[in-house]
């Protein structure tokens, strides 16, 4: 089975610009979590989707949004960019019916803000 | 408040000898902890997990210990090998409503030397 696979892999853009990243999950996976790695915070959870619909949301601004496509593809946006978004974006991707699920992950995007 | 702790940032271990990494945990909530495994710039890599209704898995070289009463996780590495070196994140999730949500230590770095 392929594993999760996150586009792209890399991306650098200025302050105030939005960007879009993209995650597709293990084939069958139909959860799909967003999460935030910086040196200063550590992991932090951002949002989960199951079944197009946002299930659960971590306490970021209302910049950083998702969405699910019905192919359980998620992508997630940030707007107006800030130099403190600049951070690893990791999406993980699990059955999504229970709590204890295990979360794969994917690679991870490198956005750097400048 | 950081509901889960990896208070040693660091460990350094001989080649062959028992790396022991630690996690500690405040929300009696959690019943479902997960070690994963994390090179640089990679995305984690899901070890092994415990439910809250055991007190012990194990999974090849690796075990972990539960100690519910103390709110304590422990991962076992035996023997350790130079390939083990990464950082080591404990995770948790809780029920209720907060599937595909991890709650992640700041990760213990882990140096195996040959």
């Amino acid at each position: 089975k392929a594993g999760v696979t996150q586009t792209p892999r890399y991306l650098i853009k200025t302050r105030g610009q939005q960007v879009t990243l993209s995650c597709s999950p293990i084939s069958g996976h139909r959860s799909v979590s967003w999460y935030q790695q910086t040196p200063g915070q550590g992991l932090q959870f951002l949002f989960e989707y199951f079944s197009e619909t946002q299930r659960n949301k971590g306490n970021f601004p209302g910049r950083f949004s998702g969405r699910q496509f019905s192919n359980s593809r998620s992508e997630m946006n940030v707007s107006t960019l800030e130099l403190g978004d600049s951070a690893l974006y990791l999406c993980a991707s699990s059955g999504g019916d229970t709590s204890t699920d295990t979360q794969y992950f994917g690679p991870g995007t490198r956005l750097t803000v400048l | 408040d950081q509901q889960v702790k990896q208070n040693s940032p660091s460990l350094s271990v001989q080649e062959g000898r028992i790396s022991i990494l630690n996690c500690d945990y405040t929300n009696s909530m959690f019943d479902y902890f997960l070690w994963y495994k994390k090179y640089p710039a990679e995305g984690p890599t899901f070890l092994i997990s415990i439910s809250s209704i055991k007190d012990k898995n194990e999974d090849g070289r690796f075990t972990v210990f539960l100690n519910k009463s103390a709110k304590h996780l422990s991962l076992h590495i035996v023997p350790s090998q130079p390939g083990d070196s990464a950082v080591y994140f404990c995770a948790a999730s809780e029920p209720f409503g907060n599937t595909g949500k991890l709650i992640f230590g700041q990760g213990t770095t882990l140096q195996v030397k040959p």
